[in-house]
């Protein structure tokens, strides 16, 4: 049974700090790995989308990283601002034939002005 | 583009009421999802319809729960009767068919069971 796990559950930065957000997920068998934003009272966002074959995805300043035979993704945001304080939570596709997908429990970020 | 809209935002209700809840998906998204968010925790997919026939429904609570894309658009999701532990954001969400881009969550319903 395939579980995804976020460390750390909880960050507190200042702002302008460069955070890696953690997550590992225990089988190898997925199609591809997504970075969600979740703003309170509102609903996923997507942020980068990893194919497995791929290693990384960069958007703005998100970048999201991909080792998927140990299982193991972490999403770099380089210049924290107060606008990213949010939780951010990853999922994965198993590879079957659905499109679910599995999420972690989050991490909430807080940048601090 | 319109996003998935939900209704209703909040509900309250007691232990063994019923409730429903409501999804428009993004126009032309054949694959709807509903998904159950308890506080604290990620996502958890309860019914994937692609069109209007089911994918999966492994996670949801067939006792309680039910579901229903009639004409292959709108959805609706029930409970009844209700406990506890339904308490929860009930997440709906979209994507066009066999696409991995183009996954969108409405805002969700939060329910209150008390």
């Amino acid at each position: 049974k395939q579980e995804v796990t976020q460390i750390p559950a909880a960050l507190s930065v200042p702002e302008g700090e460069n955070l890696v957000l953690n997550c590992s997920f225990t089988d190898s068998a997925i199609y591809n790995l997504q970075w969600f934003r979740q703003d309170p009272g509102k609903g996923l966002t997507s942020l980068l989308l990893i194919q497995s074959s791929q290693r990384e995805q960069t958007s703005g300043r998100l970048n999201a990283s991909l080792d998927k035979s140990s299982g193991r993704s972490t999403l770099y945001i380089a210049a924290s601002q107060p606008g990213d304080s949010a939780t951010y939570l990853c999922a994965v596709r198993p590879m079957d034939s659905s499109y679910k997908l599995i999420f972690g429990s989050g991490t909430r970020l807080l940048v601090r002005p | 583009e319109a996003g998935v809209a939900q209704s209703p935002r909040y509900k309250i209700i007691e232990k063994r009421q019923s409730v429903a809840f409501w999804c428009n998906p993004i126009s032309g998204h054949a694959t709807l999802y509903w998904y159950q968010q308890i506080l604290g925790q990620g996502p958890k997919l309860l019914i994937q319809f692609q069109n209007n026939g089911v994918v999966d429904d492994s996670q949801l609570p067939k006792d309680r729960f039910s579901a229903e894309r009639l004409k292959g658009v709108d959805s609706t999701l029930k409970i009844q009767p209700a406990k506890l532990e339904d308490s929860a954001v009930y997440l709906c969400a979209s994507s066009p068919l066999g696409a991995d881009y183009g996954y969108t969550f409405g805002s969700g319903t939060r329910l209150t069971v008390v």
